[in-house]
């Protein structure tokens, strides 16, 4: 069973600019949440999305945002890029049913904001 | 506010030994799971070992247990035998469950864990 897909691996944007990332998660797994994990401070929850709806967010300003598709496939998207967004951006995917939770991680995206 | 407690930055043992590392965790909800992951240099994120908060049984994964004192609110790791390739950052992590569903992953500062040879 292939694990979580993650692209790109890297990417190097400017500041201002906007940047999609892609999530493909596990066969049968319906969540997708992201993270952010940065040196200063660590590992931060983004949002998760459950069959295609946005379930969860934390607390990360509005450009930061998301979808899912219909086959559990994610994005995420960062407008206005900041150099402070420089970051590894993890997603994890589970079953989703809120219960027995396992999630399994991607090996990341690494955005640098120049 | 949920939090995750990790007191050792950096830990460094002999290969064969055992070593435990500590994570205290804090927060409101009765059901919740706690986990450990393993960060290597590739940078994924390897799930160790999980614990059902409702569960008084402590879980093993081979080489991995866990002290899981619910009243204290500690959920130790211990890894017998350690090997080369356990050398990686290691996360204790928490998801809680409410009416409104979870919050996601609520993660410690990490402990790097060094196996020398």
């Amino acid at each position: 069973k292939a694990g979580v897909t993650q692209t790109p691996r890297y990417l190097i944007k400017t500041r201002g600019q906007q940047v999609t990332l892609s999530c493909s998660p596990i066969s049968g797994h319906r969540s997708v949440s992201w993270y952010q994990q940065t040196p200063g401070q660590g590992l931060q929850f983004l949002f998760e999305y459950f069959s295609e709806t946005q379930r969860n967010k934390g607390n990360f300003p509005g450009r930061f945002s998301g979808r899912q598709f219909s086959n559990s496939r994610s994005e995420m998207n960062v407008s206005t890029l900041e150099l402070g967004d420089s970051a590894l951006y993890l997603c994890a995917s589970s079953l989703g049913g809120l219960t027995n939770e396992k999630l399994f991680f991607g090996s990341g995206t690494q955005l640098s904001v120049l | 506010a949920q939090t995750v407690t990790q007191s050792q930055p950096e830990m460094s043992v002999q290969e064969a030994e055992t070593v435990t590392l500590s994570c205290t965790y804090d927060t409101s909800e009765n059901n919740y799971y706690l986990f450990w992951y393993k960060q290597p240099p590739s940078r994924q994120m390897i799930l160790v070992i999980r614990q059902e908060a409702y569960k008084q049984q402590n879980a093993t994964e081979n080489r991995f247990s866990v002290n899981f004192q619910k009243a204290a609110k500690s959920f130790s790791l211990k890894i017998s035998d350690s090997q080369l390739g356990d050398t990686a950052m290691y996360f204790c992590a928490f998801i809680a469950f409410s009416g409104g569903g979870a919050d996601g992953l609520t993660f410690g500062k990490g402990t790097h864990l060094i196996i020398q040879p």
